[in-house]
């Protein structure tokens, strides 16, 4: 079975420095990667994903992820945070069965990231 | 306009009584999801409907009965709430997720369940 783990849960930067939230995932067959935003009080947002095709994919807000199968890790980048970036992340995996209409999102257990002036 | 709405926002209850939260959106998609957040963030799905039929199942305590009247809607009721019921429930929706083809999950705001 696939799961995710994020390696840390939180993490505190000062506002317009860079920032990495760590991802790995484990499964067996071919994943597709997402990254979700859930500010404070809010439900989830798509910040991002991996399906196919180059590893390196840029998602809202000037976030961006690599996708790398040999460390089987998918990372999350900016280069310079905002205040208003201060929000829980959480990295997901989702599997297809074989009849492909039937997944589910399997989530990592979130990292808090906290930008501070 | 709100596409995934769910409702009440905040529910707090007593041990042992019957209550259910309400999902709906109007996105026009055929898959709909229950996900439980607990206290340390930590979120699982619970149910996914597709067309109105139970496609995914976890391993949830049949008190909680998901039910679908119709594509735009998916209810949770839960019987005999229990302390260990305190959490963040977020509904979901997509398309259904073809062999060719990527369908986001847009969630819900969630509903802060409260068992005293």
């Amino acid at each position: 079975a696939q799961s995710v783990t994020q390696l840390d849960s939180q993490v505190p930067v000062f506002e317009e420095a860079p920032v990495e939230l760590r991802c790995n995932y484990s499964s067996s067959v071919s994943v597709y990667l997402f990254w979700y935003v859930q500010y404070p009080n809010q439900g989830l947002q798509l910040l991002l994903k991996y399906l196919s095709g180059s590893t390196l994919v840029k998602g809202i807000n000037g976030f961006e992820a690599e996708f790398n199968k040999s460390q089987t890790s998918f990372h999350l980048r900016k280069p310079s945070v905002h205040i208003s970036d201060t929000a829980e992340y959480f990295c997901a995996v989702s599997v297809r069965n074989s009849g492909g209409s039937n997944y589910k999102l399997t989530f990592g257990k979130g990292t808090l990231l906290t930008v501070n002036p | 306009d709100t596409a995934v709405s769910q409702t009440p926002k905040y529910l707090v209850t007593q041990m042992g009584n019957d209550k259910s939260i309400k999902c709906e959106q109007n996105l026009g998609h055929d898959t709909m999801y229950w996900y439980k957040q607990d206290s340390k963030k930590f979120l699982k799905i619970m149910f996914s409907y597709n067309n109105k039929e139970l496609i995914i199942n976890e391993t949830v305590p049949n008190r909680f009965s998901p039910k679908s009247p119709d594509k735009a809607h998916l209810n949770l009721h839960i019987n005999s709430l229990e302390l260990g019921d305190s959490a963040v429930y977020f509904c979901a929706s997509s398309q259904v997720w073809t062999s060719s083809t990527y369908n986001e999950q847009f969630f819900g705001p969630g509903t802060r369940l409260t068992v005293l």
